[in-house]
């Protein structure tokens, strides 16, 4: 069975600029969650894609946006960037959406700067 | 809001002893929470959970008790060991599985 994976490991942009993060889901899932987790801090729910659609959104602005490809990898991109998106960003696979029961299974993150 | 506060921030103890961690949430339709510990440099690795038919789980030294009266869960370790060092995230699920809420973690160091 092969985990979560996320790339890049690390990224240094400016700010104004964008990014893009990767994630491939947990063989079997179809269901990923990203979560930004500054220094310190909990991970932070940004949104959910099931199925190629926005399954729930946590309190972020549109600049944060993401897809789900059928294969059930998804993107995250962010527009604008300003300092405070420096962070670690975590995606999680999870099995079928809907149900109250859905255990998370995390990668290891991409480690965002934003000078 | 949702929210989930966790105790202590910060908890050493001495090989061997027990830890426990504990956390409340605000949300009374939560039913299922996880346990994540999370190593330098690592995505948080989920150790344990506990569905809310049920009040206590154990899996060998770990185990989580939940009182969803009180609207409290806690993590308990025992026997701890070195490799047990490393922050833990409790979570709560909300809005029907879309989401979760993580407390903001305890770094807990086991001295040998």
């Amino acid at each position: 069975e092969t985990g979560v994976t996320q790339s890049p490991t690390h990224l240094i942009k400016t700010r104004g600029q964008q990014v893009t993060l990767r994630c491939s889901s947990q063989s079997g899932h179809n269901t990923v969650s990203w979560y930004q987790q500054a220094l310190g801090q909990g991970p932070q729910f940004i949104f959910q894609y099931y199925r190629e659609e926005e399954n729930g959104r946590g309190n972020f602005p549109p600049r944060f946006s993401g897809l789900q490809f059928p294969n059930y990898s998804s993107e995250l991109n962010v527009n604008a960037l300003e300092l405070d998106d420096s962070a670690l960003y975590l995606c999680a696979s999870s099995g079928v959406a809907g149900g109250p029961y859905n255990e998370q299974f995390f990668g290891p993150g991409t480690r965002l700067t934003v000078l | 809001g949702e929210n989930v506060e966790q105790h202590p921030s910060t908890l050493s103890v001495q090989e061997g002893d027990s830890a426990v961690i504990k956390c409340t949430y605000s949300d009374s339709a939560s039913n299922y929470f996880p346990w994540y510990k999370q190593e330098l440099g690592k995505g948080p690795q989920l150790i344990i959970d506990i569905r809310s038919n049920v009040g206590e789980k154990k899996d060998q030294r770990i185990a989580v008790t939940l009182n969803k009266t009180a609207k409290h869960f806690s993590l308990h370790i025992t026997e701890t060991q070195p490799e047990d060092s490393a922050v833990y995230f409790c979570a709560a699920l909300y809005n029907y599985g879309q989401n979760f809420v993580f407390g903001p973690g305890t770094r807990l160091s086991v001295l040998p």
